[in-house]
Protein backbone atom coordinates (compact mmCIF):
# COMPACT_ATOMS: atom_id res chain seq x y z
CA UNK A 1 0.00 0.00 0.00
CA UNK A 2 1.22 3.68 -0.72
CA UNK A 3 1.18 5.97 2.63
CA UNK A 4 3.23 8.80 3.17
CA UNK A 5 3.85 9.68 6.85
CA UNK A 6 4.25 12.61 8.21
CA UNK A 7 5.14 12.17 12.35
CA UNK A 8 4.71 15.97 13.59
CA UNK A 9 1.25 17.25 13.18
CA UNK A 10 2.62 20.21 15.32
CA UNK A 11 6.31 21.87 15.11
CA UNK A 12 6.94 25.23 16.60
CA UNK A 13 10.54 26.90 15.86
CA UNK A 14 11.96 30.12 16.95
CA UNK A 15 12.62 33.36 13.94
CA UNK A 16 16.09 31.90 12.62
CA UNK A 17 16.55 28.93 13.35
CA UNK A 18 16.85 25.49 11.52
CA UNK A 19 13.60 23.85 10.54
CA UNK A 20 13.20 20.41 9.53
CA UNK A 21 9.35 18.95 8.52
CA UNK A 22 9.70 15.02 8.28
CA UNK A 23 8.42 12.87 5.66
CA UNK A 24 8.56 9.24 5.22
CA UNK A 25 7.34 7.05 2.35
CA UNK A 26 6.21 3.47 1.37
CA UNK A 27 5.53 2.99 -2.29
CA UNK A 28 6.43 -0.33 -4.38
CA UNK A 29 7.76 1.49 -7.29
CA UNK A 30 9.28 4.60 -8.45
CA UNK A 31 7.69 7.22 -6.65
CA UNK A 32 7.79 11.17 -7.29
CA UNK A 33 7.81 13.12 -4.08
CA UNK A 34 6.48 16.76 -3.28
CA UNK A 35 5.59 19.14 -0.67
CA UNK A 36 2.78 21.38 -0.63
CA UNK A 37 2.12 24.23 1.09
CA UNK A 38 -1.06 25.80 2.86
CA UNK A 39 -0.82 29.59 4.33
CA UNK A 40 -3.36 30.81 6.02
CA UNK A 41 -6.53 31.89 3.43
CA UNK A 42 -4.83 30.62 1.51
CA UNK A 43 -5.15 27.65 -1.08
CA UNK A 44 -3.14 24.55 -1.16
CA UNK A 45 -0.05 25.09 -3.41
CA UNK A 46 2.92 23.61 -4.57
CA UNK A 47 5.89 24.23 -2.67
CA UNK A 48 8.82 22.29 -4.18
CA UNK A 49 9.08 18.69 -6.21
CA UNK A 50 12.08 16.04 -5.46
CA UNK A 51 12.56 15.97 -9.23
CA UNK A 52 13.73 19.96 -9.68
CA UNK A 53 16.20 19.67 -7.43
CA UNK A 54 15.08 23.37 -6.43
CA UNK A 55 15.01 25.44 -3.65
CA UNK A 56 12.12 27.34 -3.28
CA UNK A 57 11.67 30.03 -0.47
CA UNK A 58 14.78 28.74 0.88
CA UNK A 59 13.43 25.55 1.50
CA UNK A 60 14.93 22.04 0.05
CA UNK A 61 13.79 18.26 -0.09
CA UNK A 62 16.38 15.35 -0.41
CA UNK A 63 14.66 12.48 -1.70
CA UNK A 64 16.78 9.33 0.65
CA UNK A 65 15.18 5.94 -0.92
CA UNK A 66 17.19 4.18 1.06
CA UNK A 67 15.63 5.47 4.21
CA UNK A 68 12.55 6.38 2.25
CA UNK A 69 12.31 9.77 3.49
CA UNK A 70 11.92 13.69 1.70
CA UNK A 71 11.79 15.33 4.44
CA UNK A 72 11.93 19.23 4.29
CA UNK A 73 14.89 21.54 4.97
CA UNK A 74 14.98 25.11 5.47
CA UNK A 75 18.24 26.56 7.33
CA UNK A 76 16.69 29.91 9.03
CA UNK A 77 13.08 29.47 9.45
CA UNK A 78 10.80 33.50 8.50
CA UNK A 79 7.66 33.91 10.13
CA UNK A 80 6.51 33.87 7.00
CA UNK A 81 7.15 30.55 6.85
CA UNK A 82 4.29 29.63 9.53
CA UNK A 83 1.83 27.67 7.46
CA UNK A 84 0.12 23.80 6.88
CA UNK A 85 3.39 21.46 4.96
CA UNK A 86 2.10 18.45 3.51
CA UNK A 87 4.18 15.85 1.70
CA UNK A 88 2.81 14.15 -1.22
CA UNK A 89 3.59 11.52 -3.57
CA UNK A 90 2.96 10.01 -7.12
CA UNK A 91 3.41 7.10 -9.24
CA UNK A 92 5.39 6.83 -12.64
CA UNK A 93 1.76 7.49 -14.23
CA UNK A 94 0.82 10.23 -12.19
CA UNK A 95 -2.98 9.29 -12.12
CA UNK A 96 -2.99 8.35 -8.44
CA UNK A 97 -1.79 10.96 -5.63
CA UNK A 98 -1.23 10.54 -2.05
CA UNK A 99 -0.99 13.10 0.39
CA UNK A 100 -0.24 13.02 4.16
CA UNK A 101 -1.35 14.39 7.28
CA UNK A 102 0.73 17.20 7.16
CA UNK A 103 2.56 19.33 9.72
CA UNK A 104 1.46 22.59 10.77
CA UNK A 105 5.01 24.75 11.23
CA UNK A 106 5.02 28.48 13.89
CA UNK A 107 7.56 30.29 13.38
CA UNK A 108 7.83 32.25 16.48
CA UNK A 109 9.39 35.83 16.59
CA UNK B 1 -5.25 33.20 -17.22
CA UNK B 2 -8.15 32.18 -14.53
CA UNK B 3 -7.40 30.04 -12.00
CA UNK B 4 -9.53 27.14 -10.23
CA UNK B 5 -13.18 27.67 -9.01
CA UNK B 6 -15.38 25.55 -7.20
CA UNK B 7 -19.17 25.88 -6.46
CA UNK B 8 -20.46 26.44 -4.13
CA UNK B 9 -18.53 26.79 -1.18
CA UNK B 10 -20.73 25.88 1.29
CA UNK B 11 -23.28 23.03 1.29
CA UNK B 12 -25.47 21.29 4.09
CA UNK B 13 -27.39 18.14 3.08
CA UNK B 14 -28.92 14.91 4.94
CA UNK B 15 -28.03 11.73 5.35
CA UNK B 16 -29.14 9.43 1.94
CA UNK B 17 -29.31 12.33 -0.38
CA UNK B 18 -27.05 13.01 -3.09
CA UNK B 19 -25.19 16.22 -3.94
CA UNK B 20 -23.18 17.36 -7.23
CA UNK B 21 -19.78 19.72 -6.73
CA UNK B 22 -18.37 21.35 -9.43
CA UNK B 23 -15.34 22.94 -10.49
CA UNK B 24 -13.89 24.89 -13.42
CA UNK B 25 -10.54 24.42 -14.23
CA UNK B 26 -7.59 26.44 -15.61
CA UNK B 27 -7.96 26.86 -19.06
CA UNK B 28 -6.21 24.64 -21.67
CA UNK B 29 -5.56 21.98 -18.35
CA UNK B 30 -6.75 18.52 -19.34
CA UNK B 31 -6.30 16.57 -16.14
CA UNK B 32 -9.07 17.09 -12.93
CA UNK B 33 -8.67 15.47 -9.78
CA UNK B 34 -11.18 15.31 -6.78
CA UNK B 35 -9.86 15.12 -3.18
CA UNK B 36 -11.80 14.51 0.08
CA UNK B 37 -10.06 16.59 3.24
CA UNK B 38 -11.48 15.79 6.51
CA UNK B 39 -11.32 17.90 9.40
CA UNK B 40 -7.49 17.77 10.64
CA UNK B 41 -6.21 15.30 7.91
CA UNK B 42 -4.23 15.31 4.56
CA UNK B 43 -6.42 15.73 1.12
CA UNK B 44 -7.26 12.29 -0.09
CA UNK B 45 -7.53 11.02 -3.17
CA UNK B 46 -10.98 10.37 -5.20
CA UNK B 47 -10.06 10.11 -8.34
CA UNK B 48 -8.90 11.91 -11.38
CA UNK B 49 -10.63 12.40 -14.59
CA UNK B 50 -8.48 13.32 -18.14
CA UNK B 51 -9.80 14.47 -21.76
CA UNK B 52 -13.43 13.12 -20.51
CA UNK B 53 -12.17 9.79 -18.96
CA UNK B 54 -11.70 8.68 -15.53
CA UNK B 55 -8.19 8.03 -15.47
CA UNK B 56 -7.61 6.75 -11.52
CA UNK B 57 -9.18 6.36 -8.89
CA UNK B 58 -8.82 6.31 -5.13
CA UNK B 59 -10.49 4.28 -2.48
CA UNK B 60 -13.70 5.42 -2.68
CA UNK B 61 -16.95 3.34 -3.15
CA UNK B 62 -19.09 3.53 -6.40
CA UNK B 63 -20.82 6.36 -4.98
CA UNK B 64 -18.72 8.62 -5.44
CA UNK B 65 -18.63 9.35 -9.43
CA UNK B 66 -17.77 12.12 -11.55
CA UNK B 67 -17.92 13.93 -14.93
CA UNK B 68 -15.57 16.11 -17.13
CA UNK B 69 -16.81 18.04 -19.97
CA UNK B 70 -14.91 19.34 -22.79
CA UNK B 71 -15.14 23.42 -21.67
CA UNK B 72 -13.09 22.29 -18.24
CA UNK B 73 -15.68 22.03 -16.14
CA UNK B 74 -15.92 18.72 -13.56
CA UNK B 75 -18.93 17.46 -11.31
CA UNK B 76 -17.97 14.96 -8.46
CA UNK B 77 -21.01 13.54 -7.78
CA UNK B 78 -21.90 11.42 -4.20
CA UNK B 79 -25.01 9.33 -3.70
CA UNK B 80 -26.43 8.33 -0.57
CA UNK B 81 -24.76 10.75 1.75
CA UNK B 82 -23.21 8.93 4.98
CA UNK B 83 -21.83 11.49 7.62
CA UNK B 84 -18.97 10.51 7.11
CA UNK B 85 -19.10 12.21 3.79
CA UNK B 86 -18.66 15.91 5.97
CA UNK B 87 -15.53 17.15 5.12
CA UNK B 88 -13.73 20.03 2.44
CA UNK B 89 -13.82 18.80 -0.96
CA UNK B 90 -11.20 20.41 -3.57
CA UNK B 91 -10.69 19.58 -7.20
CA UNK B 92 -7.51 20.40 -8.68
CA UNK B 93 -6.31 20.85 -12.36
CA UNK B 94 -3.30 20.27 -14.47
CA UNK B 95 -1.82 20.07 -17.99
CA UNK B 96 -1.65 16.10 -18.27
CA UNK B 97 -1.53 14.03 -15.63
CA UNK B 98 0.19 14.43 -12.40
CA UNK B 99 3.65 13.23 -13.84
CA UNK B 100 6.68 15.14 -12.52
CA UNK B 101 6.71 17.71 -14.93
CA UNK B 102 2.96 18.95 -13.82
CA UNK B 103 1.35 20.76 -11.15
CA UNK B 104 -1.56 20.67 -9.47
CA UNK B 105 -3.41 24.24 -9.12
CA UNK B 106 -5.85 23.60 -6.53
CA UNK B 107 -9.20 25.14 -6.26
CA UNK B 108 -10.73 26.92 -2.65
CA UNK B 109 -12.85 23.87 -2.25
CA UNK B 110 -16.38 22.93 -1.10
CA UNK B 111 -17.62 21.97 2.57
CA UNK B 112 -19.49 19.83 2.56
CA UNK B 113 -21.69 19.00 6.36
CA UNK B 114 -23.88 15.73 6.36
CA UNK B 115 -26.59 15.98 9.12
Amino acid sequence: AQRVTQPEKLLSVFKGAPVELKCNYSYSGSPELFWYVQYSRQRLQLLLRHISRESIKGFTADLNKGETSFHLKKPFAQEEDSAMYYCALTGNTGNQFYFGTGTSLTVIP
Amino acid sequence: ETGVTQSPTHLIKTRGQQVTLRCSSQSGHNTVSWYQQALGQGPQFIFQYYREEENGRGNFPPRFSGLQFPNYSSELNVNALELDDSALYLCASSPYPTRQQETQYFGPGTRLLVL
